[in-house]
């Protein structure tokens, strides 16, 4: 595709739920990192992928979040049992390689209620 | 001390003038340096990015860098209203071999006033 496609754009979720948050990377970008952003405050860290493997996941807030990238493209970030604070809006981002410049995509904004 | 530090704004500048965005960062062992613009409601778009002392100039926008200082900056001269946006500073972080952890600072707002 042209750009970085995450989906949904908007989730809103009640507490306690389950969600599933994807990321569709530039084709043929090789790295992929999931940042979070709340109001007023510049993207956080999340994860990082190079081809399928996480290579940095020191980002990743607590063990109800997890990511996979199966296949080296698509990407999904899973939160388990969401809690109100983890409202936000969630950046994926992909570059050609892991010394190029990251590309994002629109963010999906989550909103646990 | 947080790792990526701006001055979170609002910045307001007359349209025509030059405007200023600064940043400082903790580790001295990185090597690449990126501005990003972001529209309320948008993603982080880059503008700049610089690897090497000195000053890097692109149009209208200039970004210098002063590693010895750990000092990032963002010039915008001839500011136009739609240069109005946050601007996010933005430092590699090499964590692991091959692979980087780009870490942001908070952001400037900054406003261009016609």
């Amino acid at each position: 595709g042209a750009g970085v496609s995450q989906t949904p754009s908007n989730k809103v979720t009640e507490k306690g739920k389950y969600v599933e948050l994807r990321c569709d990377p530039i084709s043929g970008h090789t790295a992929l990192y999931w940042y979070r952003q709340s109001l007023g405050q510049g993207p956080e860290f999340l994860i990082y992928f190079q081809g399928t493997g996480a290579a940095d996941d020191s980002g990743l807030p607590n063990d109800r979040f997890f990511a996979v990238r199966p296949e080296g493209s698509v990407s999904t970030l899973k939160i388990q049992r969401t809690e109100r604070g983890d409202s936000a809006v969630y950046l994926c981002a992909s570059s050609l390689d892991p010394n190029s410049p990251l590309h994002f995509g629109n963010g999906t904004r989550l909103t646990v209620t | 001390q947080k790792e990526v530090e701006q001055n979170s704004g609002p910045l307001s500048v007359p349209e025509g003038a030059i405007a200023s965005l600064n940043c400082t960062y903790s580790d001295r062992g990185s090597q690449s340096f990126f501005w990003y613009r972001q529209y309320s409601g948008k993603s982080p778009e880059l503008i700049m990015s610089i690897y090497s002392n000195g000053d890097q100039e692109d149009g209208r926008f200039t970004a210098q860098l002063n590693k010895a200082s750990q000092y990032v900056s963002l010039l915008i001269r001839d500011s136009q209203p739609s240069d109005s946006a946050t601007y996010l500073c933005a430092v590699n972080y090499v964590r692991v071999q091959g692979a980087q952890k780009l870490v942001f600072g908070q952001g400037t707002r900054l406003t261009i006033n016609p």
